[in-house]
């Protein structure tokens, strides 16, 4: 299958700072990606998705001012977590999707660990 | 209630045994995709599904439209299918996944 790399795998930041972490599709053009975030013992939660070349579609809830969201090429997007606060401490997961006449299909990041001190 | 539920929650077999995971959906459904995730964190997909029956090697999925059911089978189970199992549906004019809260499994050696 695809593969979809992140980095960094793991951030260790104080509060107040800013990260910037990377999802790249490597080996083939992803039409969209999507962003998740996972607390601890629970499941995935999309924050946003987002198309080449457009602004990213937030979900209810999630600030896009805190969590900002460029998508740059068909095998680029980032996610910046802005002045960053131990709340925002979470696993940080990208998916890289495709669309096909028929179905989409997803393919995911390593997923990358965020704590924020 | 949530739209995905899975059962059971957690999970524990020995060695050997054929294990078995259940989805269940309330929505109207695209696709249907069984996840695998480490401890590590790192997700896997291993299959994506609307229809019918997948294998691929010792995992098999099947999918039950009309009654909205889907299962994943785990033949000879072996501690290194360790792991959360997530079962994820997508539907809709978009491909935005909702994820049950996943299945913890434990096989013991």
């Amino acid at each position: 299958g695809a593969v979809v790399s992140q980095h960094p795998s793991r951030v260790i930041c104080k509060s107040g700072t800013s990260v910037k972490i990377e999802c790249r599709s490597l080996d083939f053009q992803a039409t969209t990606m999507f962003w998740y975030r996972q607390f601890p013992k629970q499941s995935l939660m999309l924050m946003a998705t987002s198309n080449e070349g457009s602004k990213a579609t937030y979900e209810q809830g999630v600030e896009k001012d805190k969590f900002l969201i460029n998508h740059a090429s068909l095998t680029l997007s980032t996610l910046t977590v802005t002045s960053a606060h131990p709340e925002d401490s979470s696993f940080y997961i990208c998916s890289a999707g495709q669309t096909y006449i028929s179905y989409n299909e997803q393919f995911f990041g390593p997923g990358t660990r965020l704590t924020v001190l | 209630k949530n739209e995905v539920e899975q059962s059971p929650q957690n999970l524990t077999a020995q060695e050997g045994e054929f294990i078995t995971i259940n989805c269940s959906y309330s929505v109207g459904i695209s696709a249907l995709h069984w996840l695998q995730q480490h401890p590590g964190g790192g997700i896997v997909s291993l299959f994506m599904l609307s229809s019918g029956k997948k294998k691929h090697g010792r995992l098999i999925a099947t999918i039950n439209i009309q009654e909205k059911h889907s299962s994943l089978h785990i033949t000879a189970s072996h501690p290194r299918d360790s792991a959360v199992y997530i079962c994820a549906v997508e539907g809709g004019a978009t491909n935005k996944l909702i994820f049950g809260t996943g299945t913890l499994l434990a096989v013991q050696p």
